[in-house]
């Protein structure tokens, strides 16, 4: 059970160039998210999807945008990357409901992007 | 707004010492109460959880019991390992669902032999 898959792991952009990180769950769960990771502010809200076909905005959604044609897959779209984008990027997914495992987010290893 | 904060790191102990990583929050409705720890080089991974006032979470020797009056959900661990060297992050659950969730800064933890 491979969980949550990030690819790649490392990016190095210069500014302007657009560029697509991959997110892949294998769980069947129905909510996918993605959060920034920056020193002193922990994980921001990008973007989510509560399944396939339906996402919205969180709490830092400019400069990025999403897509979700299957439950599996939520990758991030940078169109024209900016310095202020270098960050660690996390997605997550999970489900909703009563079991233990409920309601908790599954994280992948993350990917590290530069934005020169 | 709905938001966390959690003490200032990092916090650095000697092996076997007693652990406490504060964490206040301001919520609207009752939210769910998350500790979640990054290792070095790894993503997130869920270490405990509350879900109503008075809840004590635990896992791996950590507790922390959400307390609806002071508004806080303190770690605590009674003997710390090396091993528990990390970042800690205070998380909280949106109001509106879909489980999203909002992060304090997160603490790091280094623990010396």
């Amino acid at each position: 059970n491979a969980g949550v898959t990030q690819t790649p792991k490392f990016q190095v952009l210069k500014t302007g160039q657009s560029m697509t990180l991959q997110c892949a769950q294998d769980m069947n769960h129905e909510y996918m998210s993605w959060y920034r990771q920056d020193p002193g502010m922990g994980l921001r809200l990008i973007h989510y999807s509560v399944g396939a076909g339906i996402t919205d905005q969180g709490e830092v959604p400019n400069g990025y945008n999403v897509s979700r044609s299957t439950t599996e897959d939520f990758p991030l779209r940078l169109l024209s990357a900016a310095p202020s984008q270098t960050s660690v990027y996390f997605c997550a997914s999970s489900y909703e409901g009563r079991t233990s495992g409920a309601n908790v987010l599954t994280f992948g290893a993350g990917s590290r992007l530069t934005v020169l | 707004g709905d938001s966390v904060t959690q003490m200032e790191g990092p916090v650095t102990l000697s092996e076997e010492a007693f652990l406490t990583i504060n964490c206040t929050y301001t919520a609207t409705g009752y939210p769910s109460l998350f500790w979640y720890v990054q290792y070095p080089g790894e993503g997130l991974q869920l270490l405990l959880k509350a879900t109503k006032a008075d809840d004590k979470g635990s896992n791996k020797g950590f507790e922390a019991t959400y307390r609806k009056e002071t508004t806080s959900f303190h770690l605590e661990k009674g003997s710390v390992q090396v091993s528990d060297s990390a970042v800690y992050f205070c998380a909280l659950t949106v109001s509106g669902g879909y489980n999203k969730l909002i992060f304090g800064a997160g603490t790091r933890l280094a623990v010396h032999p």
